[in-house]
């Protein structure tokens, strides 16, 4: 199925250190989403984005629906050892309840 | 509010043998969807339901799976005859059009795997 372009992969930082990941498309989508998941659970959302340009916050997190429609990234300030986990992007192409998903950024976090 | 219910947590089947996944949505929740997690192919969207109607069953791999939605509190995801390929982990996850159908909120999942 069709999946969206993430990066990085994966990413080993220290505790304090800003991360940045995003996702590309092909495709315009109408809404943009980020999700965590932790080792046995089922993906969190995380932050929700429903116009292009749009920067929205969540405590330490930002991300940002691209102007282009075609892509969003995801910041994470000062990080800490809980936000160790898979991120996932998802995009919500037009016309549709789908959501179409990224092949996620492993993050790992040292104390 | 209890969130997305998925049973049986964990499966272990030989090949060839009926294996049926269920999950419960949150209440008042009008779409359900089931997915595939894999490390070769990621999230996959095997099936998803308005209503209990089913709405698009694309993504469903082959006529071995099968997914029900009797009432608006419980679907099923049947495997039959189940194959070691579809060893994964599957989720359920549930989203209303009232709340925003695009936030789809996620169930722990059920690992299942096919020896």
């Amino acid at each position: 199925g069709q999946q969206l372009n993430q990066s990085p992969q994966s990413m080993f930082i220290q505790e304090g250190e800003d991360v940045s990941m995003n996702c590309t498309s092909s495709s315009i989508f109408n809404t943009w989403l980020w999700y965590k998941q932790e080792p046995g659970e089922g993906p969190v959302l995380l932050i929700a984005l429903y116009k292009a340009g749009e920067l929205t916050s969540n405590g330490r997190l930002t991300a940002q629906f691209g102007i282009t429609r075609k892509d969003s990234f995801l910041n994470i300030s000062a990080s800490i050892p809980s936000d160790v986990g898979i991120y996932f992007c998802a995009g919500q192409p037009y016309n549709t309840d789908k959501l179409i998903f990224g092949t996620g950024t492993r993050l790992q976090v040292f104390p | 509010d209890a969130g997305v219910i998925q049973s049986p947590r964990h499966e272990v089947t030989e090949m060839g043998q009926e294996v049926t996944l269920r999950c419960k949505p949150i209440s008042g929740h009008d779409y359900l969807f089931w997915y595939r997690q894999t490390m070769m192919r990621g999230l996959e969207l095997l099936i998803y339901f308005n209503n209990n109607v089913p709405i698009d069953d694309s993504g469903m791999p082959e006529d071995r799976f099968s997914a029900k939605m009797p009432n608006a509190s419980f679907s099923t995801l049947k495997i039959q005859p189940s194959e070691p390929r579809d060893s994964a982990v599957y989720f359920c996850a549930s989203t209303s059009t009232s709340h925003s159908r695009h936030e789809q909120f996620f169930g722990p999942g059920t690992r299942l795997t096919v020896l």
